[in-house]
């Protein structure tokens, strides 16, 4: 099945540090959904973009839904410790159902302090 | 906390066992989902329920046996897993098929075969 490209895979940084990651894809899609994932949790939602070129933010976090439909990125602003974990992207392709969604690999965000 | 919670949050059992997996959703949702995540690997959608009727199975093999009795829960019978079985397991919940929902992740059961 089509799959989302996600990078990096891993990301080490200070903390105070802004962090950007993305997704791509070779197909269109209708939604872009970003989540984060601690240990031994499931993920939770953090953004969610409904229409090409929506910039969404939700606090020091945000997100964009590419203008061409397939690919979105996640920013983070001045990170701090308890933004440590998995960043998933997710999405819903046209035609392949509402319930169908695609997952990225994930960027594993690590911060020194 | 998601509104989607599931039990157990551990579970070792052997390769002859059988267990089963709760979960269950208070956001009012009407589909419900079953995931497994394995290290290092996307999310792999395994069965949908919407309206208590399955409608998706992800070629799941059949030792894996899900139950929806309603649209608040949903169980998932384990039979003869194999060790490349362990993994977390998790549920999730939308609330319909016909719009493009986010989907809400319980915490997840992480599964051990021995």
């Amino acid at each position: 099945g089509q799959q989302l490209n996600q990078s990096p895979q891993s990301m080490f940084i200070q903390e105070g540090e802004d962090v950007s990651m993305n997704c791509t894809s070779s197909s269109i899609f209708n939604t872009w959904l970003w989540y984060k994932q601690d240990p031994g949790e499931g993920p939770v939602l953090l953004i969610a973009l409904y229409k090409a070129g929506e910039l969404t933010s939700n606090g020091r976090l945000t997100a964009q839904f590419g203008i061409t439909r397939k690919d979105s990125f996640l920013n983070i602003s001045a990170s701090i410790p308890s933004d440590v974990g998995i960043y998933f992207c997710a999405g819903h392709q046209p035609f392949q159902g509402a319930q169908k969604l695609v997952f990225g690999q994930g960027t594993r965000l690590t911060i020194n302090p | 906390e998601t509104g989607v919670t599931q039990t157990p949050r551990h579970l070792v059992m052997g390769m002859t066992n059988k267990k089963s997996l709760k979960c269950e959703q208070h956001l009012g949702h009407n589909a419900m989902y079953w995931y497994k995540q394995s290290a290092k690997k996307p999310l792999e959608l395994m069965f949908v329920y919407n309206f208590k009727e399955q409608t998706e199975n992800n070629s799941v093999p059949s030792r894996f046996s899900p139950e929806c009795p309603n649209s608040s829960h949903l169980f998932l019978h384990l039979h003869t897993l194999q060790p490349e079985d362990s993994a977390l397991y998790l549920c999730a919940s939308s609330q319909d098929e016909e719009a493009q929902e986010t989907q809400y992740f319980g915490p997840g059961t992480r599964l051990l075969v021995l």
